[in-house]
């Protein structure tokens, strides 16, 4: 079974912080992507990877950065954290090239920025 | 550019009733199709897809859903549900970059 793991289920950040999310899959997939969930938005794209050291924006990349070194793994980096990106944070993998027919899903990370 | 639409935020429902979730898309690419289930504090786990061929696609857990290009639409229904299909169900697409794009979900209530 494909595994995605996150780092953790809930944090606590206060504003300003730098925080990180990591986010770690197990079968060796090209494509990587980190979602935001919020009520009644649904998943929004924040940014995705299609290999190591490449990266691409999503629909709402702004007040984040991402950092792919290894083909496993991919960090979400808030720079300095806001009460705005209080959500849920889902990381999700695949292959297959660049069509993602499948996306499989980690557990999710619950942020809260006070 | 891609787009979906989830007709019902809620849907709540009887057990052993049958409950269909209502989506339409909109796609200048080609379409692939996609249901999506989250259970409570849990990640999305896919449900069933619809890449080409036949338009009626069987998933897990008695799950089916029809595509049907003329009316843009890809309706999720199970004929039987039960408490533990009490659920956030949500539809997708496949963007021109290759990514999904969802819907803004729809909840599944499933009462005793």
């Amino acid at each position: 079974d494909v595994k995605v793991t996150q780092s953790s289920r809930y944090l606590v950040k206060r504003t300003g912080e730098k925080v990180f999310l990591e986010c770690v899959q197990d079968m060796d997939h090209e494509n990587m992507f980190w979602y935001r969930q919020d009520p009644g938005l649904g998943l929004r794209l924040i940014y995705f990877s299609y290999d190591v050291k490449m990266k691409e924006k999503g629909d709402i990349p702004e007040g984040y950065s991402v950092s792919r070194e290894k083909k496993e793994r991919f960090s979400l980096i808030l720079e300095s954290a806001s009460t705005n990106q209080t959500s849920m944070y889902l990381c999700a993998s695949s292959g297959g090239g660049w069509i993602s027919y499948e996306q499989y899903f980690g557990p999710g990370t619950r942020l809260t920025v006070t | 550019a891609q787009s979906v639409t989830q007709l019902d935020s809620q849907v709540p429902v009887f057990e052993e009733a049958p409950v269909e979730l209502r989506c339409n898309y909109s796609s200048s690419v080609s379409v692939y199709l996609f249901w999506y289930v989250q259970y409570p504090n849990q990640g999305l786990q896919l449900l069933l897809k619809y890449l080409s061929g036949s338009t009626l696609v069987k998933g897990i857990n008695g799950f089916e859903a029809e595509f049907n290009k003329s009316q843009t639409s890809f309706h999720l229904r199970k004929p039987s549900v039960h408490i533990s299909d009490t659920a956030e169900y949500f539809c997708a697409v496949i963007g021109s970059q290759g990514n999904l794009i969802f819907g803004k979900g729809t909840k599944l209530s499933v009462k005793p």
